[in-house]
């Protein structure tokens, strides 16, 4: 059973680092690519940046400098960083597998996460 | 990068209409096209993928159609279930969202 599970903290204060996990179950981080996806609050969806079933990063331009995604296979784990965070990054943040065959059919719960002081 | 443009952005409709929305590519996106319905508090839940096939489950009253850079959802026969908003994204290149159509029971 495929699952795809956010966690991290829910609040994040200005100017500080977020750190989420993505744990995956039901398949291999090495046969699959995880993407991260956010949605600031009632509004629409943003792709963030990707971790490749062959380790290969890549990111949305505008939040590359701000960045980074890792993973643990031995742990079924997929890592988002992003430094200086600032209120408008206010929203939930949702894992998302691809395959070539299913781009994009399975996605987390997501986690909300709320910058504020 | 190749931006998604949904119409109409919101749209009120009764149980039994027939329902149909756009996606317009600003570049040539093939078929990678997928439709998506998210309801408040869910994440998005995949209904088409290939612009054109339904994912498991999914009532065939929902109907994906387009290539090139036009696309089209429809729903033939409104359920009261069916209120949400439906996202079409994109992944011939790196993945973009259109703004979405909020779909609502008059």
């Amino acid at each position: 059973q495929v699952q795809l599970t956010e966690s991290g903290p829910g609040l994040v204060h200005p100017s500080e680092t977020l750190s989420l996990t993505c744990t995956v179950s039901g398949f291999s981080l090495t046969g699959y690519s995880v993407y991260w996806v956010r949605q600031p609050s009632g509004k629409g969806l943003e792709w963030m940046g990707r971790m490749r079933y062959n380790g290969d990063t890549s990111y949305n331009s505008a939040l590359k400098s701000r960045l980074s995604i890792s993973r643990d296979t031995s742990k079924n784990q997929v890592f988002l960083k992003m430094n200086s965070l600032q209120t408008d990054d206010t929203g939930t943040y949702y894992c998302t597998r691809r395959a070539y065959g299913s781009p994009f059919d399975y996605w987390g719960q997501g986690v909300m996460v709320t910058v504020s002081s | 990068n190749t931006v998604m443009t949904q119409s109409p952005t919101s749209m009120f409709t009764s149980v039994g209409d027939r329902v149909t929305m756009s996606c317009k590519a600003s570049q040539n996106v093939g078929i990678n096209v997928g439709w998506y319905q998210q309801k408040t508090g869910q994440s998005p839940k995949r209904l088409i993928y290939w612009a054109s096939n339904r994912d498991t489950g999914v009532p065939d009253r929902f109907t994906g159609s387009g290539s090139g850079t036009d696309f089209t959802l429809t729903i033939s026969n409104m359920q009261a279930e069916d209120p949400a908003i439906y996202y079409c994204l994109q992944h011939n290149s790196y993945p973009t969202f259109g703004g979405g159509t909020k779909l609502e029971l008059k």
